[in-house]
Parts: C-alpha cells; structure tokens; sequence
C-alpha cells in the first residue's frame, strides 16, 4: 500500500461514542484525503490535508473533523458516531494537489471498516 | 445527484473473452478521468486515465475510450483474466473545480475461468 497504513482495520462501536482513525504515511507527501465508500455510492471525499495544520472540508464532512500535526499522520474523528457513518473509510495520499493536475493520481490504504451500532 | 454513474453494478465474462464497463458523467466540465481498480479489504488502485482532449487510452490490455459529446466513457479489457476479477471504479475530475474527484459507484466484474 506504498507506506500507507490505516488503523484500526475494523471498529465495532455504539451510537454516540468518539471513533478516532488514524492514516500514517512513510512517503512524505504532502497532501492527505479521507474518503469513505457506501454502496452505490462510490467514494466520496470527507476531509483533505494540504499540509501540516491545513486541512479542508470535502463533499461530506458534517460529523467529521480530522487533524493533522505531523506530514505522516492525519486523524479523522466522528465527535459522536451515529449509523449513517457506518462505512468503509479510507485515506489517500498523493504528491501533488489534485487542483494542480487531473493526472495526479490517488495512493489509497487498506481501509477501515468501521460499524456504528 | 451523481454526476458520475455507473449503471451495470456488475457484469460477469468468460475468461478470454472482453469486459467492457460503462461510465457516464453529467457535468461537462469534467476534463479528466480515471479508472481504479479494487480488491476486497484492499483499496483502490489507479488503473489507467485519459484526459478530454483525447479519445482513447490504452495500456496492455486496458483500453479506455471517451465519447464527450455522449458524456460517456469505457473501459474496454481484453483478454480478460481471472486476476481481473475486482470493483472498478471511474472518476472524474475538472480542473475548474480544483480537480477534485468525483467517483462512480463502481462495477463488480467476475471473470469466470
């Protein structure tokens, strides 16, 4: 998964509990998404990094905040996970920004199951 | 609204045989697309791309073909192989909106031996 690594792979938790996820990266780019992926719905983007301390929102980010102290690691959080959040969530990475290139292309990690109860 | 559809949800082929995935977008902004390719309980790879200012991308096996006055484009992969046997994913991206992704829902190919 070219250095990516997601943690935890898979999460049970119940309704109203704080969910952290966390994506570590080895390749020292810069710019860092979360995505997640629902049946018939493909992936869609929650939050994305540009850099250490720059984050932004992406198409579905309410309930979700995520942080970004070191280039490696980049958090998403559910303050309070309800079961519309129930997904599979994953990170990316990617050299350049999306904006500069259409060609810039996405490095995905494993993924993170995630069951809200 | 899905500006990016994928209406076969799966599709099933001899191996050997060709597989053609089917894709269409509404926003005709878009200037570049993308195929990725998904494993279970692994994630997307990229697969191949083509910007709008061709008609066709091949690579291999994978062939990948844009009609932009249809909004439509293909995935052509011939032969097919066992190994090819996963989710694709397209997407697409313009760069007028800052190139962000937008994906399709995907499509489960099987390639039966």
């Amino acid at each position: 998964d070219a250095g990516i690594t997601q943690s935890p792979r898979h999460k049970v938790t119940e309704t109203g509990t704080p969910v952290t996820l966390r994506c570590h990266q080895t390749e020292n780019h810069r710019y860092m998404y979360w995505y997640r992926q629902d049946p018939g719905h493909g992936l869609r983007l929650i939050h994305y990094s540009y850099g250490v301390k720059d984050t932004d929102k992406g198409e579905v980010s309410d309930g979700y905040s995520v942080s970004r102290s070191k280039t490696e690691d980049f958090l998403l959080t559910l303050e309070s996970a309800t079961s519309s959040q129930t997904s599979v969530y994953f990170c990316a990475i990617s050299e350049l920004p999306l904006w500069q290139s259409g060609a810039n292309v996405l490095t995905f990690g494993a993924g993170s199951r995630l069951t809200v109860l | 609204d899905q500006q990016v559809k994928q209406n076969s949800p799966s599709l099933s082929v001899q191996e050997g045989r060709i597989s053609i995935l089917n894709c269409d977008y509404t926003n005709s902004m878009f200037d570049y697309f993308l195929w990725y390719k998904k494993y279970p309980a692994e994630g997307p790879t990229f697969l191949i791309s083509i910007s709008s200012i061709k008609d066709k991308n091949e690579d291999g096996r994978f062939t990948v073909f844009l009609n932009k006055s249809a909004k439509h484009l293909s995935l052509h992969i011939v032969p097919s192989q066992p190994g090819d046997s996963a989710v694709y994913f397209c997407a697409a991206s313009a760069k007028a909106a800052g190139n962000k992704l937008t994906f399709g829902g995907g499509t489960r190919v099987l390639v039966k031996p």
